[in-house]
């Protein structure tokens, strides 16, 4: 089984600043790594697939890099509503499909 | 649109059996696999297997195999998921989400739906 950590577990930021979030791989996934935000109370939503490419309708202050084992996710300047709990998930060697343990963007 | 819209909360006592609904529209519903994905209160995701809405087929992850049963009911366009033998730690909510490519599992979900709270208390 493919372990994602994520780092850091929580980023204190204000409305603005740029975040930048990690996910580690226990072993390569090429690039077959997507990221998903979660508000509170809220199913997640798919924002970054493919380690890079933008989901439908996802602001391009949202990007994402890395293949192999390490991957990021930027967001450019924060806007309010990006305050949420973002997870990374592997797709390339499953069952199963795993995911991170979440990195909560909290406002500073 | 796509829409996956899931069946109500649930009370179970240990031992007992849940059964979640979710009902797809806006879609070709055999044409995309369907995932079942798993969330403990406060804590992260867990992914628990997937469909295939046009066979039947299914794909268990390990640790419920045994205890999970998938389902689909084509003329309604709807996807259940039986969990059994439920204990403390299956209280979690329960999310249908459907995978993004067309005619094969690529095991990845877009989109999620609502999501059904299911409580194993005595």
């Amino acid at each position: 089984e493919i372990v994602l950590t994520q780092s850091p577990a929580t980023l204190s930021l204000s409305p603005g600043e740029g975040a930048t979030l990690s996910c580690r791989a226990s072993q390569s996934v090429s690039t077959y790594l997507a990221w998903y935000q979660q508000k509170p109370g809220q199913a997640p939503r798919l924002l970054i697939y493919d380690a890079s490419n933008r989901a439908t309708g996802i602001p391009a202050r949202f990007s994402g890099s890395g293949s192999g084992t390490d991957f990021t996710l930027t967001i450019s300047s924060l806007e309010p509503e990006d305050f949420a709990v973002y997870y990374c998930q592997q797709r390339s060697n499953w069952p199963p499909l795993t995911f991170g343990g979440g990195t909560k963007v909290e406002i500073k | 649109q796509v829409q996956l819209v899931q069946s109500g909360a649930e009370v179970k006592k240990p031992g007992a059996s849940v059964k979640v609904s979710c009902k797809a529209s806006g879609y070709t519903f055999p044409s995309y696999y369907m995932h079942w994905v798993r969330q403990a209160p406060g804590q992260g995701l867990e992914w628990m297997g997937v469909i295939n809405p046009s066979g039947g087929s299914t794909t268990y992850a390990q640790k419920l195999q045994g205890r999970v049963t998938m389902t689909r009911d084509t003329s309604t366009s709807t996807v259940y998921m039986e969990l059994s033998s439920l204990r403390s730690e299956d209280t979690a909510v329960y999310y249908c989400a459907r995978d993004d490519n067309i005619a094969v599992a690529g095991g990845r979900f877009d989109p999620w739906g609502q999501g059904t709270l299911v409580t194993v208390s005595s």
